[in-house]
C-alpha cells in the first residue's frame, strides 16, 4: 500500500537554529496537510495545500514557519528560528482533491523535533 | 466551526472485555466523522469512516462507531479487547471537503492481560 512518506524521523535542534522537514504524499493527492500534534494532543493543522497552492495557513505562525509545494508534489516545512515550545511531531498527510467526501486522510509517521 | 470532545483521557480495559470509546461532536453542517489509531512513534491510521451512509459503521480490525444525530455522539466499540489494541484513538469531524478537519484531544487505550 502506498505510504506518505517523511523525513527525517527525528530532528535535535538547538533554539534559533533553522530546522526543514520534507513530505512526500501518496502520488495523485493532490490535497496535502501539515499538522503539529504536542505530546498528549490531538493534532492541530498548521497549513493545508491543494495542489501548488495553500488553502489553509490560517494556523501557521508566519513569524518563523513557512510552508512550499512548489510543484505539487513533495512540500518542505521550515522553521526559522526554532523555539522550545516548537517541540512536537509534525505529521503530514495528503488525500485526494477537496470535494471528494469518501477521501480520509493518509498521515506519515512522522518527525519528532525536539529543541534544546 | 467544528469540533470534537474526547471523553477520558486515558480508558483502560481488560483483554477480552467490551472496549467503548466515546466522541462528541459539534458542527453546524451534516458532518463526517473518523476515528484514528496511533501508536507510538507513528502517524494516524484510519480506523473508519461515517459520510452520512449507515449510521453504523464498522472499520479494521473488529472496531465499529455509530453515529446518533440526536446526542452528536459517534463512540468506538470493540466487543472484544486484544492486547495489539493498546494504543491512542483519535475521533475527527470534518465538512464536505475536508478543509477543516479538526482532531479531538485523544483516548489513551490500555489493555492489561
Amino acid at each position: 500500500e502506498a505510504e506518505v512518506a517523511q523525513s527525517p524521523r527525528y530532528k535535535i535542534t538547538e533554539k534559533s537554529q533553522a530546522v526543514a522537514f520534507w513530505c512526500d504524499p501518496i502520488s495523485g493527492h493532490a490535497t496535502l496537510y501539515w499538522y503539529r500534534q504536542i505530546l498528549g494532543q490531538g493534532p492541530e493543522l498548521l497549513v493545508q495545500f491543494q495542489d501548488e497552492s495553500v488553502v489553509d495557513d490560517s494556523q501557521l505562525p508566519k513569524d518563523r514557519f513557512s510552508a512550499e509545494r512548489l510543484k505539487g508534489v513533495d512540500s518542505t516545512l521550515k522553521i526559522q528560528p526554532a523555539e522550545l515550545g516548537d517541540s512536537a511531531m509534525y505529521l503530514c498527510a495528503s488525500s485526494l482533491a477537496s470535494g471528494r467526501t469518501n477521501s480520509p486522510l493518509h498521515f506519515g509517521n512522522g518527525t519528532r523535533l525536539t529543541v534544546t | 466551526a467544528q469540533s470534537v470532545t474526547q471523553l477520558g483521557s486515558h480508558v483502560s480495559v481488560s483483554e477480552g472485555a467490551l472496549v467503548l470509546l466515546r466522541c462528541n461532536y459539534s458542527s453546524s453542517v451534516p458532518p463526517y466523522l473518523f476515528w484514528y489509531v496511533q501508536y507510538p512513534n507513528q502517524g494516524l491510521q484510519l480506523l473508519l469512516k461515517y459520510t452520512s451512509a449507515a449510521t453504523l459503521v464498522k472499520g479494521i480490525n473488529g472496531f465499529e462507531a455509530e453515529f446518533k444525530k440526536s446526542e452528536t455522539s459517534f463512540h468506538l466499540t470493540k466487543p472484544s479487547a486484544h492486547m495489539s489494541d493498546a494504543a491512542e484513538y483519535f475521533c475527527a469531524v470534518s465538512s464536505y471537503n475536508n478543509n477543516d478537519m479538526r482532531f479531538g484531544a485523544g483516548t489513551r487505550l490500555t489493555v492489561k492481560p
